[in-house]
């Protein structure tokens, strides 16, 4: 069971947005940078965002990353076929000493 | 560009010992500017984060498999290697290694992951 939880899944129309929430603890993302992964299968998985809101380079300005206490947002805009795959947060746990990631969330595009 | 590749064997015995290794390219395991890790994905699960090591040999294991997890850096071949022992059918994962940015940061570069299985 993972210390950062997300909603299993969500879903919306081509170029519609979505946003995945990743709720966690104040050892966690109340205390250190969260960052997103994008997981499609058959590939490596993808940093997208790191330090709360930084896209890493080469990343589209359509996905988005915010922060506010115990809890992070992913935001995706104009939402592509290309955007279905899975979406994790992660950080450093500083109680438990460890990277957590989130319980993950799949992107389906209706 | 940086490339991290995995390898080993795809099928272990129950109470054996998995060993992996991470070879890279496009970059360097000697270089004191980054970690390299370890991340594994259990069928049908989320990611678990195994643990880190620096180009030094200095290495952190997740707690909830020290016990079990061993970790090397060979420079001259720039690559490390993964020995999680005593192995059971719920250490049958993805494993993906993984370049930190540092100790406790993310990880910016991934492999494309190998399936182990016990």
């Amino acid at each position: 069971q993972s210390v950062l939880t997300q909603p299993p899944s969500v879903s919306a129309a081509p170029g519609q947005k979505v946003t995945i929430s990743c709720s966690g603890t104040t050892s966690g993302i109340g205390n250190d940078y969260v960052s997103w992964y994008q997981l499609l299968p058959g590939t490596a998985p993808k940093l997208l965002i790191y330090d709360d809101n930084k896209r890493l380079s080469g990343i589209p300005d359509r996905f988005s990353g915010s922060k506010s206490g115990t809890s992070a947002t992913l935001g995706i805009t104009g939402l592509q076929t290309g955007d279905e795959a899975e979406y994790y947060c992660g950080t450093w746990d500083s109680s438990l000493n460890v990277y957590v990631f989130g319980s993950g969330t799949k992107v389906t595009v209706l | 560009q940086l490339q991290l590749q995995e390898s080993g064997p795809g099928l272990v015995k129950a109470s054996e010992t998995l060993s992996l290794t991470c070879t890279v390219s496009g970059g360097s395991v000697g270089s004191p500017t980054h970690y390299w890790g370890w991340v594994r994905q259990p069928p049908g699960k989320g990611l678990e984060w195994i643990g880190r090591i620096y180009y030094n040999g200095n290495s952190y294991s997740n707690p909830s498999l020290k016990s079990r997890v061993s970790m090397s850096v060979d420079t001259s071949k720039n690559e490390f290697s993964l020995k999680l022992s005593s192995v059971t059918a719920a250490d049958t994962a993805v494993f993906y290694c993984v370049r930190m940015f540092d100790w406790n940061r993310h990880c910016d570069s991934w492999g494309q992951g190998t399936l182990a299985i016990v």
